[in-house]
């Protein structure tokens, strides 16, 4: 099945600093998904994006389907930012359930 | 429209009970999905259903068993707890279609003693 890799795996920011985040997958994709894992453990959806780009106010994710990786990209960051950013794939013929990479810890600092 | 909603929150079993996880989701979804997360780790799937009155098993099924009671409901069962079932438990559904997105639940957080 389709592999998900996520990295970096940490990440340390200063309030209003940018990062990018990156996810590669193994196979084609009908879904991908970006998620925000909150402190508190909540899952947040942060996009759908199986190809093409979209943004949402300071994010903005890209996905290029036949390359086989997409991109979060966080623009002037803030301490509420912090948590676990998740990749999640899903690819055809499955039944319809995600496959998560390990995902990107970030911290943003005053 | 509550989404998808998870009880209990937070539960502490002594190895070998047994306890029952409840989903329900407003959304009129067809599937739902039982997953996982260990420390460190991305959610892994349990059990999935793809429709009322179908399930099967996905990746991590051994010492759980699931039910689809209804459109609405996807309960999760651990039969004898054991320690190694202690996680941070999510239930999701899927909309199909267009937008093929999958919408989580709160957690319930699971120790096993």
């Amino acid at each position: 099945g389709i592999q998900v890799e996520q990295s970096p795996p940490d990440l340390i920011l200063q309030e209003g600093a940018n990062s990018t985040l990156r996810c590669n997958f193994s196979d084609s994709v009908n879904n991908l998904q970006w998620f925000h894992q909150n402190p508190w453990g909540q899952l947040i959806n942060l996009f759908y994006i199986p190809s093409g780009t979209k943004q949402n106010g300071r994010l903005s994710a890209t996905t290029v389907a036949t390359e086989r990786y997409s991109l979060l990209y966080i623009s002037s960051s803030q301490t509420t930012d912090s948590g676990v950013y998740f990749c999640a794939a899903r690819g055809g013929g499955s039944q319809g359930n995600l496959i998560f990479g390990k995902g990107t810890k970030l911290s943003v600092k005053p | 429209n509550a989404g998808v909603t998870q009880t209990p929150k937070f539960q502490v079993l002594k190895t070998g009970q047994s306890m029952t996880l409840q989903c329900a989701q407003d959304m009129n979804h067809n599937s739902m999905y039982w997953y996982r997360q260990d420390p460190g780790m991305g959610l892994r799937l349990i059990y999935y259903s793809a429709s009322e009155g179908t399930t099967d098993k996905g990746e991590v099924p051994n010492g759980y068993n699931v039910s689809r009671l209804n459109k609405r409901e996807f309960s999760l069962r651990l039969e004898s707890a054991a320690p190694s079932q202690t996680s941070v438990y999510f239930c999701a559904s899927r909309e199909a279609g267009g937008v093929d997105t999958q919408y989580f639940g709160p957690g319930t957080r699971l120790t096993v003693l």
